[in-house]
Parts: C-alpha cells; structure tokens; sequence
C-alpha cells in the first residue's frame, strides 16, 4: 500500500517569506507526527496530532511555526517569516495510533520529507 | 528531559567484518527502543526494536540493551557496502526520542 507522502520534495525560499509543507500519512493512520531534521542531527519532534487535535505541539521552536490536520488525514505544517535558521529536512510521520504497547500499530513509518532551504 | 546519545562517527569498517554501534540514555524508566537506517537523503527505515534486557537478533543485525548501564547497541554481521548509512538510536515513545546518528561507513 501507498506509504507517507510529502510535497513538495524541496522547497527554496527567501527569508521572510511564508511557506506550507504537506503531508499525507498513511490511510488510516489516526496519528501524525512532524520532526525537523538538521544536517548531521537526528530529528527532532516538532508536533504530533492524534485526529484532527494538536495533542503535543511542545516542539514547536516559536510561534512562527503552526501546523493543521483540519480532518484528521492530510496536515500542513506553516512556517511564516522564515529565518535561514529553518533550513532543514521537515519530516512527517504517521502511526495506526498512539500508544506506549510493544511493537505494534503506534510504529511509526516516516515519509521522504521536504528539503527547506531559506535564502 | 530524556536525552539518547550516539557517537557521530564516521565508523568505517571492512566489508565482511563486524559493525558495533552504541547509544546510551539518560532516563533509567525508559523502556523500549528502536534502530533506525537512514541512507543519505532519504527518510528513517525502521530496523530493529528491542524492549528486553539482552540480545534480539533478526538476520544479520542483533540489538542488544542493557537497562542497567543504560545503553543499546546493534550489531551488523558481515558488513556489506550496502550497509553504509547513517543508523539512529530512538526510545519509544510519543514522539519518539532520536540520538543524532552515527554514520557507518563499510569499505569494499
């Protein structure tokens, strides 16, 4: 079955601009996580939705950064002003749901990520 | 704040030999992890897990964890250049908990 997607792939913008990256998790999937992953770092936890709610968005660097899961399948992660301090691999992932069990349905599977570089 | 630490490397390693990779944690509740592969400019692929003390083996990888010194290794057997990424220590958890990685790198 089709695995985590994500648009666009890479992204190039200047400083100061508002950009939107999208992901589509795996169907049926209930959780959705986000991580930012800079060069020679492991990612990083931005925010996690559980359906539709933001139910830990603790990562989130400032205010600039806002993500949405308006029907609790594709999200959109928003990051306005962009700084050059934003450059990095925006990964998404997705899990059947969310859970401290053994190896099971809350693995999480990780899509391709977008690429985000700010000039 | 629970913290997973990995040496950056570069490992390198012959082809055929053995690759030990090590990652210790800071947080003694912590109960379960993950061994991620990632080639470079691609996404995680999950590899192993592992939530018992002692070793879990799947192929040519074993995971071992030790809850009592508080690290976690993985083994690869006869290394392959195939095998030359970047391998991510997590704990389980929402959300998951990374170290930053140590790349392998296997010479043919």
């Amino acid at each position: 079955g089709a695995g985590v997607s994500q648009t666009p792939s890479n992204k190039v913008t200047e400083k100061g601009k508002y950009v939107e990256l999208r992901c589509d998790p795996i169907s049926g999937h209930t959780a959705l996580y986000w991580y930012r992953q800079s060069l020679g770092q492991g990612p990083e936890f931005l925010i996690y939705f559980q359906g539709t709610g933001a139910a830990d968005d603790s990562g989130l660097p400032n205010d600039r950064f806002f993500a949405v899961r308006p029907e609790g399948s594709v999200s959109t992660l928003k990051i306005q002003r962009t700084e050059r301090g934003d450059s990095a691999v925006y990964l998404c992932a997705s899990s059947l749901t969310v859970g401290r069990g053994l190896l099971g349905p809350d693995t999480q599977y990780f899509g391709p990520g977008t690429r985000l570089t700010v000039l | 704040q629970k913290e997973v630490e990995q040496n950056s490397g570069p490992l390198s390693v012959p082809e055929g030999a053995i690759a030990s990779l090590n990652c210790t944690y800071s947080d003694r509740g912590s109960q379960s992890f993950f061994w991620y592969r990632q080639y470079s400019g691609k996404s995680p692929e999950l590899i192993m897990f592992i939530y018992s003390n002692g070793d879990k083996e799947d192929g040519r990888f074993t995971a071992q964890l030790n809850k009592a010194s508080q690290y976690v290794s993985l083994l690869i057997r006869d290394s392959q250049p195939s095998d030359s990424a970047t391998y991510l220590c997590a704990l389980k958890g929402t959300p998951l908990v990374f170290g930053k990685g140590t790349r392998l790198s296997v010479i043919a």
